[in-house]
C-alpha cells in the first residue's frame, strides 16, 4: 500500500485568506486525484493530475503535481465559506490498489 | 443522471448484532467499491467489484465482513457480528470501468456501534 500523507491535518482560516495543503508519498504515482468531501456527503472529484510538474486550475483552486510525481499541492486563493470541507488526495481506479490520504479538514470562517 | 444511492443513511446497533448496507451504483457502471471511513480519516477500500466479480478484497476483514454483487448491479455489505471499532461511515462508489479514474461516491451510511 502506498501511504499518502497530507498536511496540515486541520486548517481554520478567515474568509479571503489564501492557503495551501500538501499531499506527499514516498512512491511515484502515475496519477493523483484531489477530492472535496462536505459533511454528510461522499467525496467529489475535483481534478486529476498526470504529468510531473503539471499545474491545473479550477476557478480559485490551483493544483500542482510534483516533478517527481511523488507529491502534490492544492492552493486556494481568497478562500470562501463554501470551500469548507475535507480535502483528500488519492489514487483510485484501475487494477492498482486504491489509496486515499489522511485528509485536510478546512474551515473557512465568514 | 441519478447518482450512487445508498441505504440506510444512518444505523445504530449494539455490538455483536448484524447489519447490512445497500448500494445501487450509477446505471451502466461496471465497477463498484465499498469504503470504510473512520471519523477524521480518509476512506479505506474494503472491496472492489468488476461486474459481479471481486477485483480486490485484501483489506476486507473476512471474519466478520462480507459483500456481494450477485447480478453485477447493486451490492450489499454485511457485518456480522459488529464490533465497537466498526463505527464509521461506509461509502459506496462506482466507475464506468476498471481503469477509469473518476469514481462517483454515494452519500454514505453512518454506522454507530454501541
Amino acid at each position: 500500500t502506498q501511504l499518502l500523507e497530507q498536511s496540515p491535518q486541520f486548517l481554520s482560516i478567515q474568509e479571503g485568506e489564501n492557503l495551501t495543503v500538501y499531499c506527499n508519498s514516498s512512491s511515484v504515482f502515475s496519477s493523483l486525484q484531489w477530492y472535496r468531501q462536505e459533511p454528510g456527503e461522499g467525496p467529489v472529484l475535483l481534478v486529476t493530475v498526470v504529468t510531473g510538474g503539471e499545474v491545473k486550475k479550477l476557478k480559485r483552486l490551483t493544483f500542482q503535481f510534483g516533478d517527481a510525481r511523488k507529491d502534490s499541492s492544492l492552493h486556494i486563493t481568497a478562500a470562501q465559506p463554501g470551500d469548507t470541507g475535507l480535502y483528500l488526495c488519492g489514487r483510485s481506479g484501475g487494477y492498482q490498489k486504491v489509496t486515499f490520504g489522511t485528509g485536510t479538514k478546512l474551515q473557512v470562517i465568514p | 443522471e441519478a447518482g450512487v444511492a445508498q441505504s440506510p443513511r444512518y444505523k445504530i446497533i449494539e455490538k455483536r448484532q448484524s447489519v447490512a448496507f445497500w448500494c445501487n451504483p450509477i446505471s451502466g457502471h461496471a465497477t463498484l467499491y465499498w469504503y470504510q471511513q473512520i471519523l477524521g480519516q480518509g476512506p479505506k477500500l474494503l472491496i472492489q467489484f468488476q461486474n459481479n466479480g471481486v477485483v480486490d478484497d485484501s483489506q476486507l476483514p473476512k471474519d466478520r465482513f462480507s459483500a456481494e454483487r450477485l447480478k453485477g448491479v447493486d451490492s450489499t455489505l454485511k457485518i456480522q457480528p459488529a464490533k465497537l471499532e466498526d463505527s464509521a461511515v461506509y461509502l459506496c462508489a462506482s466507475s464506468f470501468f476498471v481503469g477509469q479514474e473518476t469514481q462517483y461516491f454515494g452519500p454514505g451510511t453512518r454506522l454507530l456501534v454501541l
